[in-house]
């Protein structure tokens, strides 16, 4: 399976602070993606790395990939109380529309 | 656009009933995916569709779990008898087609309770 894994399962910060979650995945991708979901909530999208990019950011996000260790990093820089909500990333193969989602991480985001 | 609509969005219902989960994907969008939420398993693709048609319904748990696509903007997951353990939350997810378009637009998820 190439079903990524989130670790830690839950996080819990101090506002201000920076939150970082990693996920590892076993066989090669196309795409990794990180999605939010607030609780009783549908996912939402938050960013996309293709493998041949190691880093990218949008707004107090990012994301970092590392092909060769099959693991991603999403660290959110200044967190606020609404950013409490679960993380999950999610890969493609290549020649794939299906999209494999970890387990989560719980972020805990204390004003 | 409203994005992707999901009714109803709570469903109780006891044990052999039939339930019927329904989704409209966003306009334009080839790709439409259901997904299974529980607190054991996770997220899991139940199958998915492209132009209306099913592409992989390897996800799909047993008999009772069946869907259809008959237009561009309706999908139905259908479950009958429903069981007990059924009970979890049902996501609908659409995408384009394009490179570039890889991002899937989830629905707010019908919440089924079998009793």
């Amino acid at each position: 399976s190439q079903q990524g894994e989130e670790d830690p399962q839950a996080l819990s910060i101090q506002e201000g602070e920076n939150a970082t979650m990693n996920c590892s995945y076993k066989t090669s991708i196309n795409n990794l993606q990180w999605y939010r979901q607030n609780s009783g909530r549908g996912l939402v999208h938050l960013i996309l790395i293709r493998s041949n990019e190691r880093e990218k950011h949008s707004g107090r996000l990012r994301v970092t990939l590392d092909t060769s260790k099959k693991s991603s990093s999403l660290l959110i820089t200044a967190s606020r109380a609404a950013d409490t909500a679960s993380y999950f990333c999610a890969t493609d193969a290549w020649g794939s529309e299906k999209l494999v989602f970890g387990k989560g991480t719980k972020l805990t985001v204390n004003p | 656009d409203a994005g992707v609509i999901q009714s109803p969005r709570h469903e109780v219902t006891e044990m052999g009933q039939e339930v019927t989960l329904r989704c409209k994907p966003i306009s334009g969008h080839d790709y439409l995916f259901w997904y299974r939420q529980t607190m054991m398993r996770g997220l899991e693709l139940l199958i998915y569709f492209n132009n209306n048609v099913p592409i992989d319904d390897s996800g799909m748990p047993e008999d009772r779990f069946s869907a259809k696509m008959p237009n561009a903007s309706f999908s139905t997951l259908k479950i009958q008898p429903s069981e007990p353990r059924d009970s979890a939350v049902y996501f609908c997810a659409s995408r384009g087609s394009d490179r570039g378009h890889e991002t899937q637009y989830f629905g707010p998820g019908t919440r089924l309770l079998v009793l």
